[in-house]
């Protein structure tokens, strides 16, 4: 089974600020990758797929990139509305797994 | 609109059994590959099962494998997970959600429900 894992698990962060948050998967999983973001009390909702993929409708401050085992979402300039935990997906193969997520909260 | 509506949780004994339903709306239902993903209170995501679009192929993990089963009934826009030996490690809110890429095995999710909570205590 394949492993993901984020870091860090939580960072304080100011509006405005750049984030980059980091996933590692076990094993390769070439670019099948998703990120999720969840509010508290909320379904996850999809920002990135396939890696670098925008969903419809996610501000375009949000990224993503990476291959094989290592992975990135950066938020170029963080707004009010970010500050959320943030969660990894791989889609390689079954079954799939998501990280541990990483708590992005208000500095 | 595109919605998924969970239901069916509640609060049960170890070693008993629940049904949670999904029902769909705003699209063609058998298009799409379905999943099931749990949350436990304070705790990360857990993928707990996936059913392709037509229903043929279903996959679990081994916490699951062999107590779960995911159905769908395509005529009702409608997702089953079947719980069956429950036990206190079960307990999370559980959401339904709908693949991205439609008839693709089940591996990117754009849909989600609103969850349905179980507990599982004696």
């Amino acid at each position: 089974d394949i492993q993901m894992t984020q870091s860090p698990s939580s960072v304080s962060a100011s509006v405005g600020d750049r984030l980059t948050i980091t996933c590692r998967a076990s094993q390769g999983i070439s670019n099948w990758l998703a990120w999720y973001q969840q509010t508290p009390g909320k379904p996850p909702k999809l920002l990135i797929y396939d890696a670098s993929n925008l969903e419809g409708g996610v501000p375009s401050r949000f990224s993503g990139s990476g291959s094989g085992t290592d992975f990135t979402l950066t938020i170029s300039s963080l707004q009010p509305e970010d500050f959320a935990t943030y969660f990894c997906q791989h889609s390689n193969s079954f079954p799939l797994s998501f990280g541990g997520g990483t708590k992005v909260e208000i500095k | 609109e595109v919605q998924l509506l969970e239901s069916g949780g509640g609060l049960v004994q170890p070693g008993e059994s629940l049904r949670l339903s999904c029902a769909a709306s705003g699209f063609t239902f058998n298009n799409y590959a379905m999943t099931w993903v749990r949350q436990a209170p304070g705790k990360g995501l857990e993928w707990v099962s996936g059913i392709t679009g037509i229903g043929g192929g279903t996959y679990y993990p081994d916490s699951v494998k062999g107590r779960f089963t995911i159905s769908r009934d395509n005529s009702r826009n409608t997702l089953f997970l079947q719980m069956n030996s429950l036990r206190a490690e079960d307990t999370a809110v559980y959401f339904c959600a709908r693949e991205k890429m439609g008839l693709r095995s089940p591996g990117v999710f754009d849909i989600w429900g609103q969850g349905t909570r179980v507990t599982v205590s004696s």
